[in-house]
């Protein structure tokens, strides 16, 4: 089944702890990215990655790192959490296209809480 | 700064009711896609629109790219249950789709 995987689903966790969640997917997609969803602000776009050792800042990339090793692996790391990092993080993924959007294929979210 | 508003920001109808969100913008978009995502879920994409003046259908819902491509809007006819969930709209700011900005979303919920 086609799909992105992301692992913890919900994490707990105290400030300055360093963590990290992971991100699969198992479409050969070269394109990911990472989300953060709050109230009333939608969907953030953190980091996102076009290929294999190529990442990029989003809009909201303060605190957080990411590395693209593998094509299918995509992990977020905290360095160290803060409460404001409370949030809901999606990673997605999708194929490159040319022009138009490609479907973003989205995983489960980790709720992450940062006390 | 939203770069994308989206109205209204929660509405809630009887099932049977016809709908309308609405997804604005001052900057102009080289596409715009609808998600809609469901409690507990990642979004799951609904359309994608690229032309000015675009209307496409998908069963009960019709969507609408902008003459200017700045807005788009989702219309929803005899909403049923099921429709319920948070409605995102996504624009791509340039050809390429690295910079991504989603709106706040549109909370639906149809009551039986």
């Amino acid at each position: 089944e086609a799909q992105v995987t992301q692992n913890p689903r919900y994490l707990i966790t105290v400030t300055g702890k360093k963590l990290t969640v992971t991100c699969s997917q198992n479409m050969n997609h070269e394109y990911m990215s990472w989300y953060r969803q709050d109230p009333g602000l939608g969907l953030r776009q953190i980091y996102y990655s076009m290929n294999v050792e190529v990442t990029d800042k989003g809009d909201v990339p303060e605190g957080y790192k990411v590395s693209r090793k593998e094509k299918r692996n995509f992990p977020l790391i905290l360095e160290s959490p803060s409460p404001n990092q409370t949030s809901l993080y999606f990673c997605a993924s999708s194929f490159l296209g040319s022009g138009s959007q490609e479907t973003q294929y989205f995983g489960p979210g980790t709720r992450l809480l940062v006390l | 700064t939203q770069l994308l508003e989206q109205s209204p920001q929660f509405l809630s109808i009887q099932e049977g009711e016809n709908l309308t969100v609405y997804c604005n913008s001052s900057s102009v978009f080289s596409s715009l896609q609808w998600y809609r995502q469901e409690p507990g879920e990642g979004p799951v994409l609904l359309v994608t629109v690229v032309t000015g003046g675009e209307v496409k259908k998908l069963k009960r819902l019709t969507f609408q790219f902008g003459d200017a491509r700045k807005d788009s809007s989702l219309h929803i006819t005899a909403a049923q249950p099921g429709d319920t969930g948070l409605y995102l709209c996504a624009g791509a700011r340039e050809t390429s789709y690295d910079k991504v900005i989603f709106g706040p979303g549109t909370s639906l919920s149809v009551i039986p």
